[in-house]
């Protein structure tokens, strides 16, 4: 059982560049969430699919920010251009449906100088 | 606005002794709480829930208690080890998808 795998684990890029993150779900979850950590709001839900469709995104801060969920088996976060106060963990997580625990992968450190 | 406060950014313990995490919540339509565990350069891992119709939930050295007409929930660690050491996040629910997270406190326990 290799869990949420996320990738990078660490990403340093400079303002304005493009930052792409990615997420494998476990295996038969059939719902993905997109969480951003901060040190003054804690863990906020950015987007949520199940089923690999987009059904709430009121979290996602800006128009700068996306994602998509192509298969049951792959998504990505992409935010462009970056901006220093992105700088955070973002976390992706996954769960058997969407009232179950959520199972969470190691996140990706972001850095936008 | 915060949903779910933990007013406590950090608490230290010795070895042995009782731990006793405290989170407050707002929204009285939550029905579902959840404790997640966090070390360092890892994710968040599930360690105890609750539903409201329970006002205590027991699960080896970790008990939740719920206080609804409060509106407080607590994860009490009973004895607590060094290997508890991590940052705790209380979460709740409304029966929907969206769990709504606190900012952690951070747990020390002194060996």
């Amino acid at each position: 059982d290799a869990g949420v795998i996320q990738s990078p684990r660490h990403e340093v890029t400079e303002m304005g560049q493009e930052v792409t993150l990615r997420c494998k779900p476990i295996s038969g979850h059939n719902s993905l969430f997109w969480y951003r950590q901060t040190m003054m709001r804690g863990l906020e839900l950015l987007i949520y699919f199940n089923n690999n469709v987009p059904i709430d995104d009121s979290g996602m801060p800006e128009d700068r920010f996306s994602a998509k969920m192509p298969n049951a088996s792959f998504s990505t976060l992409k935010i462009q251009p970056s901006e220093p106060r992105d700088s955070a963990v973002y976390f992706c997580a996954s769960s058997l449906g969407p009232n179950e625990k959520l199972f969470f992968g190691s996140g990706t450190q972001l850095s936008v100088l | 606005d915060q949903q779910v406060k933990q007013n406590s950014p950090s608490l230290s313990v010795q070895e042995g002794r009782i731990s006793i995490l405290n989170c407050d919540y707002t929204n009285s339509m939550f029905d579902y709480f959840l404790w997640y565990k966090k070390y360092p350069a890892e994710g968040p891992t599930f360690l105890i829930s609750i539903s409201s119709i329970k006002d205590k939930n027991e699960d080896g050295r970790f008990t939740v208690f719920l206080n609804k007409s409060a509106k407080h929930l607590s994860l009490h660690i009973v004895p607590s080890q060094p290997g508890d050491s991590a940052v705790y996040f209380c979460a709740a629910t409304a029966g929907t998808y969206k769990y709504i997270f606190g900012t952690g406190t951070r747990l020390k326990v002194l060996a």
